[in-house]
């Protein structure tokens, strides 16, 4: 399968600061690329899709200003948790698919540990 | 708005035993369908993907299957190892190339 990179793996970081979370594909190019929120044992939460070269689609009750999503490459794309607090604390995860109808199996990075002390 | 459910929450059997997940969903206009396997603190490992016009997929001790008009999917695990304990998540693929997940099945394989 392809191989999507997620860096870093954790981070820890104090109230009021910015995090960015990089997102790549490094061996194909992902015209699309999601975002994922999992709290401790529950399932994944899309937050949004990154669309290469245009603006982000949030989902309904993710703040657009707070999460910053940035595509501008067919390989990489950064999420940046602006101004973050304590509940922001969370596992964050990427998955990008090629693009095309026939080519949706879709492939995960390792995920974020980002903690809000 | 899709919805999909797993059935178990939690499982537990001992090692050597042959175990199905199920997966069920409610729109049956789905893409593929994906399993995915995720060890605690880590990313998704996709495991299968099933397209809309399979019925089911086999690697290695898995087999996925398809029923997209009763609107489910299982995995099967053949000759369950301690190896294998893991949260099994499944996924429906709709338009857009976006995911709707379960609610995941976390197992638990005995030596």
């Amino acid at each position: 399968g392809a191989v999507v990179s997620q860096h870093p793996s954790w981070v820890i970081c104090k109230s009021g600061t910015s995090v960015k979370i990089e997102c790549r594909s490094l061996d194909f190019q992902a015209t699309t690329m999601f975002w994922y929120r999992q709290f401790p044992k529950q399932s994944l939460m899309l937050m949004a899709t990154s669309n290469e070269g245009s603006k982000a689609t949030y989902e309904q009750g993710v703040e657009k200003d707070k999460f910053l999503i940035n595509h501008a490459s067919l390989t990489l794309s950064t999420l940046t948790v602006t101004s973050a607090h304590p509940e922001d604390s969370s596992f964050y995860i990427c998955s990008a698919q090629r693009g095309g109808p026939l080519n949706t199996e879709a492939f995960f990075g390792q995920g974020t540990r980002l903690t809000v002390v | 708005k899709q919805e999909v459910t797993q059935i178990p929450a939690a499982l537990s059997v001992p090692e050597g035993e042959n175990l199905v997940l199920n997966c069920s969903f409610t729109d049956s206009a789905i893409y593929n369908l994906q399993w995915f396997r995720q060890d605690p603190g880590k990313g998704l490992t996709s495991l299968l993907l099933i397209q809309s016009s399979q019925r089911e997929q086999t690697s290695g001790r898995l087999n996925a299957s398809l029923d997209k008009s009763s609107g489910r999917s299982t995995l099967y695990i053949a000759a369950s190892q301690p190896g294998d304990s893991a949260t099994y998540l499944c996924a429906a693929h709709n338009a857009g190339n976006m995911l709707t997940f379960g609610g995941g099945t976390r197992l638990m394989v005995k030596p």
